[in-house]
């Protein structure tokens, strides 16, 4: 089945480690995109990529950093400079050009635990 | 993109119509109205989206009022299944991808 996958579901981490976050997708969408999440609060955008080799910064992009190799992959990486990495993290995909209805695709989210 | 506001929680019965009520009263002209609901600790789903006419399909239906300043979410017949926060976002069609914001939210609650 079409869909985009996350991984791992559950990670837990010590303090100043980086640590990296899978995102797939095999929906052939042109956009990936990825959002946290703290309790109680809406999403907030990190990063975002209309295009191989090319990202944008979104709201809260400070102590992340994102790569797009391959139109399929979009992993996002929780630097030992991001204050409070303690979170849900979703990423999320869609199409491009004159199809595009506006529609966003998301995985299961990422739940990141930092002792 | 316009700023929206929902209630932050409702309850519903179970079977009973479930009415979600949304502001956006700065929306402009190309603007359309999304609804998307998060069931917890998943992915946001999206549930339908509009501009100016109402628009219905099998979760649910999209009211718009003629000004467009409000928005109505109504899940006919709702289900302990659609305990969940439901969002509501406007945004234009412009370069950028689909970049939403997503605010709190409504948790809507479903009981028997």
């Amino acid at each position: 089945d079409g869909g985009i996958t996350q991984s791992p579901k559950y990670l837990f981490r010590k303090e100043g480690q980086n640590v990296t976050l899978s995102c797939e997708q095999n929906l052939n969408h042109d956009a990936m995109y990825w959002y946290r999440q703290d309790p109680g609060q809406g999403l907030r955008l990190i990063y975002y990529s209309q295009i191989v080799n090319d990202f944008q910064k979104g709201d809260i992009a400070e102590g992340y950093s994102v790569s797009r190799e391959k139109k399929e992959s979009f992993p996002l990486t929780v630097t030992s400079a991001q204050k409070n990495p303690t979170a849900f993290y979703l990423c999320a995909s869609s199409i491009m050009g004159p199809m595009n209805t506006g529609e966003l695709f998301f995985g299961e989210g990422s739940r990141l635990t930092v002792l | 993109d316009a700023k929206t506001t929902q209630p932050p929680s409702m309850d519903c019965a179970e079977g009973r119509a479930a009415n979600l009520p949304c502001n956006h009263s700065t929306i402009s002209g190309n603007e359309y109205v999304y609804w998307y609901r998060q069931i917890h600790s998943q992915g946001p789903q999206y549930i339908i989206h509009g501009l100016k006419n109402n628009e219905t399909n099998e979760m649910a239906s999209l009211i718009i009022t003629e000004d467009r300043k409000s928005s109505t979410l109504i899940l006919p017949h709702a289900t302990l299944r659609d305990t969940a926060v439901y969002y509501c976002i406007v945004r234009s069609y412009t370069g950028g991808g689909n970049k939403l914001t997503f605010g709190t939210g409504t948790q809507l609650k479903v009981e028997l």
